[in-house]
């Protein structure tokens, strides 16, 4: 089975902190991607990775910073949170041909006060 | 512009009632489409993926099906069960540049 796992499932931060979410999948995925969900709206692609310290910008990249050092772990980085960073934060990783099935962590619900 | 609908937003249903959820989108050009199941508080699971030449794809008790003409999708779902209870989000996937354009999903309630 395909494990997507997220390094917290509930975090509180203050405004201005430096915020880290891990993600880590053990199926040799190439692809990993960073969203946020929001209610009434579909999930927004944050960033994304084809390999080992490459990165892309999706949807809506300001704000947030990513790193890939090593093929199963992708973290993402709120270099100084605000209130509207506020989100539930879902990881994901495929395989790369074509655009296959993500398989999604159980996601991180941020509350930033 | 790319867009994916949903429709309803919620729908509340008796265990053991049928349901059909909806999905309508403007991707062009369309690559393929998939439905997710997501339960309350965790991430998205694919139910089934449909490309442009599928009408009707089953997993169990849900039927995908796919009308490339309207760019129409439905995901009925039989004989629910409460363990159905969760959101369904519709995703599509365009040839162009492989974006995936994700609809803001049914929340799905069925009461015994």
């Amino acid at each position: 089975d395909v494990k997507v796992t997220q390094s917290s499932r509930y975090l509180v931060k203050r405004t201005g902190e430096k915020v880290f979410l891990e993600c880590v999948q053990d199926m040799d995925h190439e692809n990993m991607f960073w969203y946020r969900q929001d209610p009434g709206l579909g999930l927004r692609l944050i960033y994304f990775s084809y390999d080992v310290k490459m990165k892309e910008k999706g949807d809506i990249p300001e704000g947030y910073s990513v790193s890939r050092e090593k093929k199963e772990r992708f973290s993402l980085i709120l270099e100084s949170a605000s209130t509207n960073q506020t989100s539930m934060y879902l990881c994901a990783s495929s395989f790369p041909r074509g655009w296959s099935e993500q398989y999604f962590g159980p996601g991180t619900r941020l509350t930033v006060t | 512009k790319n867009q994916v609908e949903q429709s309803p937003q919620s729908l509340i249903i008796l265990e053991g009632k049928n349901c059909t959820l909806q999905c309508n989108y403007t991707v062009s050009p369309f690559s393929n489409l998939r439905w997710y199941k997501q339960d309350t508080g965790r991430g998205p699971v694919s139910l089934t993926i449909m490309t442009f030449s599928e009408n009707t794809k089953s997993n169990g008790r849900y039927t995908a099906t796919l009308d490339a003409d309207t760019k129409q999708s439905s995901l009925h779902i039989t004989a629910s069960q409460l363990s159905d209870s969760a959101s369904y989000i519709c995703v599509v996937s365009s040839d162009s540049n492989y974006q995936l354009i994700w609809g803001a999903g049914t929340k799905l309630i069925i009461k015994p």
